[in-house]
C-alpha cells in the first residue's frame, strides 16, 4: 500500500498570514498514462470533507484561489496564501494512482 | 445541486450485520462511480470502497473483503453498502461520495461530492 505522511501535523497560523503542508508518498504517484492522482480535501470541524484541489494543482471549483497545490512524483505541498478564519480544519492528501486509494493522517490548521 | 443523503447506521453488536443506504441526486449517478470512505470518531479518513457505473466492478480495501459488499440501484439512484460480521475497528462514520461525477474533474479519480454521513457503532 502508498503509504501517505503529511507534515506538520498540527499548524497554528496567524490570520492573513501564509500556512504550508506537506506530503509525501511511499511511492511514485505517476500513474502509467502519465498523470499524477494526487489531491487535497479540507474538512472543516463537524462538516464532511470537501474537495479543494486535485492532480497535483487544479483548484475544484467555488475554491478560492488563495488555496494552491504543487509537487511532483512523492513530494507535494498545499498553501494557503493568505489564511482566512473559514480555513480552520483539518487537510487531507489523498493518492488515486494505485489500489488501495489512501489518506494522510490530516494535518489540523488553527488560528495562533 | 448534488445531494448526497447516507441513512441506515446505528448501533450493532460485533458479528452483526447493517446496510447502508446513500440517495443522490443532482448529477448523472447511472454515469458515475461512487465510493464509500470511513472515519473513526477522532481519526482521519479511510477509503472503503468503489462501484463502477454500470456496478459491474468494485474495489474494496483488504480489511472489509469478505465482509463488506458495495452495490447500486442505479434505476433509484442508490449506493448502498453490506455490512456482515461488523468488528468494533468498523466503528466508524460512513460518507458516501461521487467520483468525478463534476464534468470538470471527469477522469481524475476525485472524490468531488460527498454526504454528510452516517455513524456506525459496533458495541456490545
Amino acid at each position: 500500500d502508498i503509504v501517505m505522511t503529511q507534515t506538520p501535523l498540527s499548524s497554528p497560523v496567524t490570520l492573513g498570514q501564509p500556512a504550508s503542508i506537506s506530503c509525501r508518498s511511499s511511492q511514485s504517484l505517476v500513474d502509467s498514462n502519465g498523470d499524477t492522482y494526487l489531491s487535497w480535501l479540507q474538512q472543516r470541524p463537524g462538516q464532511p470533507p470537501r474537495l479543494l484541489i486535485y492532480k497535483i494543482s487544479n483548484r475544484f471549483s467555488g475554491v478560492p484561489d488563495r488555496f494552491s497545490g504543487s509537487g511532483a512524483g512523492t513530494d507535494f505541498t498545499l498553501t494557503i496564501s493568505r489564511v482566512e478564519a473559514e480555513d480552520v480544519g483539518v487537510y487531507y492528501c489523498t493518492q488515486a494512482t494505485q489500489f488501495p486509494w489512501t489518506f494522510g493522517q490530516g494535518t489540523k490548521v488553527e488560528i495562533k | 445541486e448534488v445531494q448526497l443523503v447516507e441513512s441506515g447506521g446505528g448501533l450493532v453488536q460485533p458479528g452483526g450485520s447493517l446496510r447502508l443506504s446513500c440517495v443522490a441526486s443532482g448529477f448523472m449517478f447511472s454515469s458515475s462511480w461512487m465510493s464509500w470512505v470511513r472515519q473513526a470518531p477522532g481519526k482521519g479518513l479511510e477509503w472503503v470502497a468503489n462501484i463502477q457505473p454500470d456496478g459491474s466492478d468494485e474495489y474494496s480495501v483488504d480489511s472489509v473483503k469478505g465482509r463488506f459488499t458495495i452495490s447500486r440501484d442505479n434505476a433509484k439512484n442508490s449506493l448502498y453498502l453490506h455490512m456482515n460480521t461488523l468488528r468494533a475497528e468498523d466503528t466508524a462514520v460512513y460518507y458516501c461520495a461521487s467520483l468525478d461525477a463534476s464534468i470538470t474533474v471527469r477522469g481524475t479519480r476525485v472524490f468531488d461530492h460527498w454526504g454528510q454521513g452516517t455513524l456506525v457503532t459496533v458495541s456490545s
